[in-house]
């Protein structure tokens, strides 16, 4: 299947900084990426979807001023946690399709640990 | 977004085929049915999905009743690695976005 890469996969920051997720498409172009969250023992929670070349939209109760997500390229979306707290220590998972058709596959990536001290 | 309902847990045993089901009685003509699996720590991989046929691949089959309101995933020699949460989601048809509810844990014991 498709691959989709998420860097780093494990993050430690300081409370108050910022910190940048990757996520990648390697072999296909993305227009449309996702973004997820997962607590322990939980569901993927969706946080929200990007197009490429628009703003994020963003599901409800989720901090768009916080969680800046940028998807510049049909290969790259980011998501920045900004001023980051110990609550914010979470799994971050993105996922990544070629269209909006409801067939298309979205694939996702490995995940990445965020854990803020 | 049409809701699914599947069991909270089941077991298998090694080398037999784990049947894993899901209602989703609310789903629209035009909304697949999707599968995915999240071993611990990693992110879901994606399984297989369907329309209205059943469907066949390396992995798996999805049986989908006649009327589309649930689903059978199966796995047909589960073997030790197959241990996981399984997601049975229905894909809203424009919308694009894949929502996750709580999953089956399936465990395959030897």
């Amino acid at each position: 299947g498709a691959v989709v890469s998420q860097h780093p996969s494990r993050v430690i920051c300081k409370s108050g900084t910022s910190v940048k997720i990757e996520c990648r498409s390697l072999d296909f172009q993305a227009t449309t990426m996702f973004w997820y969250r997962q607590f322990p023992k939980q569901s993927l929670m969706l946080m929200a979807t990007s197009n490429e070349g628009s703003k994020a939209t963003y599901e409800q109760g989720v901090e768009k001023d916080k969680f800046l997500i940028n998807h510049a390229s049909l290969t790259l979306s980011t998501l920045t946690v900004t001023s980051a707290h110990p609550e914010d220590s979470s799994f971050y998972i993105c996922s990544a399709t070629e269209g909006p058709i409801a067939g298309n596959t979205i694939y996702f990536g490995e995940g990445s640990w965020l854990t803020v001290v | 977004d049409a809701k699914t309902t599947q069991p909270t847990s089941m077991d298998c045993a090694e080398g037999r085929a784990a049947n894993l089901p899901c209602n989703h009685s609310t789903i629209s003509g035009n909304e697949y049915v999707y599968w995915y699996r999240q071993i611990h720590s990693q992110g879901p991989q994606y399984i297989i999905h369907g329309l209205k046929n059943n469907e066949t691949n390396e992995m798996a089959s999805l049986i989908i009743t006649e009327d589309r309101k649930s689903s059978t995933l199966i796995l047909p020699h589960a073997t030790l690695r197959d241990t996981a949460v399984y997601y049975c989601i229905v894909r809203l048809g424009y919308g694009n976005k894949l929502v996750f509810g709580a999953g089956t844990i399936l465990r395959v014991k030897s």
